[in-house]
């Protein structure tokens, strides 16, 4: 299976600060199809995962402009410009380039300062 | 809207097997693969396997072979996911979740609507 290796493993953040989040995978995310299988989730306190950003840097619909996703190859970086208090959870990072197989990395736990 | 209702949770003694049901509205089911996802407490996600609701055919994470069964009733649009000989460490929170299509500018969605999530305790 294709390890996710998300860093950090929690970030405690100022409202209004930026913060980041690293995904590595141990294999190439790029499909022969063209297409790069990284997913974004964020799963607030008591809920499903969300989906966030799809194929590396598309927003899903309703998610905020302060979220970008970018990277290529087996890096990945999930931005928030401002964090504001209901960005608060765990961002998860998910490959589904390999089926069966699918995988998800640890998670970042954001907070709030 | 897409909704995935999953069934309340469950209490099970080690041995025994559990049967979760997620049903689906606001969409075409048979459209869409269902995948199934799990969470121990305090721990991450993990991919247990999906199934094709209109064939039927399924496609399972290699760890759950031999113990996972996944079926659909296209009827009332609803799936399932049954673990047999439960361990205590199969106590967690499974999720239904739906196998998206494609954006307008053809970038797959991905993994896009969850279930609530089902409870499973596995206790003597």
């Amino acid at each position: 299976d294709i390890v996710m290796t998300q860093t950090p493993l929690s970030l405690s953040v100022t409202p209004g600060q930026p913060a980041s989040i690293s995904c590595k995978s141990s294999q190439s995310l790029l499909h022969s199809d063209g297409k790069t299988y990284l997913y974004w989730y964020l799963q607030k306190p008591g809920q499903p995962p969300q989906l966030l950003i799809y194929e590396v840097s598309n927003r899903f619909s309703g998610v905020p402009d302060r979220f970008s996703g970018s990277g290529s190859g087996t890096d990945f970086t999930l931005k928030i410009s401002r964090v504001e208090a209901e960005d608060v959870g765990v961002y998860y990072c998910m490959q589904s380039i390999q089926l069966p197989g699918l995988t998800f990395g640890g998670g970042t736990k954001v907070e709030i300062k | 809207q897409v909704q995935l209702v999953q069934s309340g949770a469950e209490v099970k003694k080690p041995g025994a097997s559990v049967k979760v049901s997620c049903k689906a509205s606001g969409y075409t089911f048979t459209g869409y693969y269902m995948h199934w996802v799990r969470q121990a407490p305090g721990q991450g996600l993990e991919w247990m396997g999906w199934i094709n609701p209109n064939s039927g055919g399924t496609n399972y994470a290699q760890k759950f072979q031999g113990r996972v069964t996944m079926t659909r009733d296209t009827s009332i649009s609803t799936a399932y996911m049954e673990l047999s000989r439960l361990r205590s460490d199969d106590t967690a929170v499974y999720y239904c979740a739906r196998d998206g299509d494609y954006d307008s500018s053809g970038y797959y969605y991905g993994i896009d609507y969850w279930g609530q999530g089902t409870l499973v305790t596995v206790s003597s």
